[in-house]
């Protein structure tokens, strides 16, 4: 299994949007709603931002949303704010109990 | 709260193998899966694999069939990994994470130990 295709940055000024895409196969992103997306601070573990491809956790900013289109997942950042510089990874449950993250992203904000 | 919190750094040699520990607080520790991420030095996360307390059941990624075993003490809400045969590509940041599933989300991480494998 290889792992989920991101770009390796993107950035934005604050109050931009921003989109980071998460590129899988049927196998995994495409095959199942069981996307999720984590936010990673320098010298940090790892922070649940978002499930099962929309879903929010209590606490995150509704400036965050995610979606899905056949095999790619996204994740939208609005409104951007410095706090938000980050790495961002994608996860996803893929055939044979298996799971596979994505490369991650480096967001960084100008 | 939850919280899961881990053992500390590790240093072992290249052919050695390490145990890190994961202990949880604040939830029903059968009730959840706990996985396995690392991280090697400036690179992303890696799916090591998990294991279900209740049942003892495990799931392993591919690369790591035969060398990791993940067991949990359900007397002392533990979650344990084991490496074996380390090389210098095993230094990484490994992290446990629990789950309501195998694809569930992970909620709650560890804090992360640091292990080092070299000469």
């Amino acid at each position: 299994h290889s792992a989920l295709t991101q770009p390796r940055s993107v950035s934005g000024s604050p109050g931009q949007s921003v989109t980071i895409s998460c590129t899988g196969t049927s196998s995994d992103v495409g095959g199942y709603n069981y996307v999720s997306w984590y936010q990673q601070h320098p010298g940090k573990a790892p922070k649940l931002i978002f499930y099962d491809v929309s879903k929010r956790p209590s606490g995150v900013p509704d400036r965050f949303s995610g979606s899905k289109s056949g095999n790619t997942a996204s994740l939208t950042i609005s409104g951007l704010q410095a706090e938000d510089e980050a790495d961002y990874y994608c996860c996803s449950y893929a055939v044979n109990y298996n799971v596979l993250f994505g490369g991650g992203t480096e967001l960084t904000v100008l | 709260q939850v919280q899961l919190v881990q053992s500390g750094a590790e240093v072992k040699k290249p052919g050695a193998s390490v145990r890190v520990s994961c202990k949880a607080s604040g939830y029903a520790f059968t009730a959840y899966y706990m996985h396995w991420v690392r991280q090697a030095p400036g690179q992303g996360l890696e799916w090591m694999g998990c294991t279900n307390p209740n049942s003892g059941g495990t799931n392993y990624a591919q690369k790591f069939q035969g060398r990791v075993t993940m067991t949990g003490d359900t007397s002392i809400r533990t979650a344990y990994m084991e490496l074996t045969s380390l090389t210098s590509d095993d230094t990484a940041v490994y992290y446990c994470a629990r789950s309501v599933a195998v694809g569930g989300p992970n909620d709650y991480w560890g804090q992360g130990t640091p292990v080092t494998v070299s000469s």
